[in-house]
């Protein structure tokens, strides 16, 4: 994960909205994906974006992207304690021959 | 819940043991990939079928060996194992081997060497 970085760890509290940072250096024809762990579980894909896109959103999650700096982040709205896990962010460009290319992860967690 | 099934969930075994860890997933997809994940990191990619066809292999020891007997079906031959390789083994399918095909896990077997 040496070239996808991710701040290690965030702590919210219920009802606000989180954000997760991650910086990538592949700057062409890139896929930027974010993944979700729950202790004890596999990878859940939460949502992707190709590197032309701005802005992706669906329901309380919003990705945005600045190509210019390289930087994505993870929006979560109204943030509940079932959200609260390993986010990834993963980097996969087009001809990578589809190996992501993973952040270490940020270890969000959400109080009362 | 995930569409890709790997069994076991769980599985320990001693150094000398000979074991499968198992992939399974309905969703058409045509590559298939092996990841291992230790504690508190990333995954690591291992190997990457396309087709059926081995297409990666990320310079794993050959005490791994897998094996894609159909499109559906992804398996994990263990043989002679350390201590080192106790990890989480995640599985994962995309509709084709590329950039910009995201990939879906399943749950993982968590391995233990004794």
């Amino acid at each position: 994960g040496e070239d996808v970085e991710q701040s290690l760890f965030l702590s919210v509290r219920e009802g606000d909205s989180s954000v997760i940072n991650c910086t990538y250096t592949d700057s062409s024809s890139t896929y930027l994906y974010w993944y979700k762990q729950e202790p004890g579980a596999g990878l859940q894909l939460l949502t992707y974006i190709f590197s032309n896109m701005d802005m992706k959103q669906d329901q309380r999650l919003t990705v945005l992207l600045n190509k210019k700096d390289k930087h994505l982040s993870l929006r979560i709205a109204d943030t509940q304690t079932g959200d609260s896990a390993i986010y990834f962010c993963a980097e996969n460009t087009t001809d990578s021959w589809g190996k992501l290319q993973f952040g270490a992860g940020t270890q969000v967690v959400v109080t009362p | 819940d995930t569409e890709v099934t790997q069994t076991p969930k769980h599985l320990v075994m001693g150094m000398t043991n000979k074991k499968s860890l198992k992939c399974e997933q309905h969703m058409g997809h045509r590559a298939m990939y092996w990841y291992k994940q230790k504690a508190k990191k990333p995954p690591e990619l291992m190997f990457v079928y396309s087709y059926e066809k081995l297409s990666i292999n990320e310079s794993v020891p050959s005490r791994f060996s897998p094996e894609c007997p159909n499109s559906s079906l992804l398996n994990l031959h263990l043989h002679a194992l350390q201590p080192e390789d106790s990890a989480l083994y995640l599985c994962a399918s995309s509709r084709i081997k590329g950039g910009n095909q995201p990939q879906h896990f399943g749950d993982g077997t968590r391995l233990s060497i004794l």
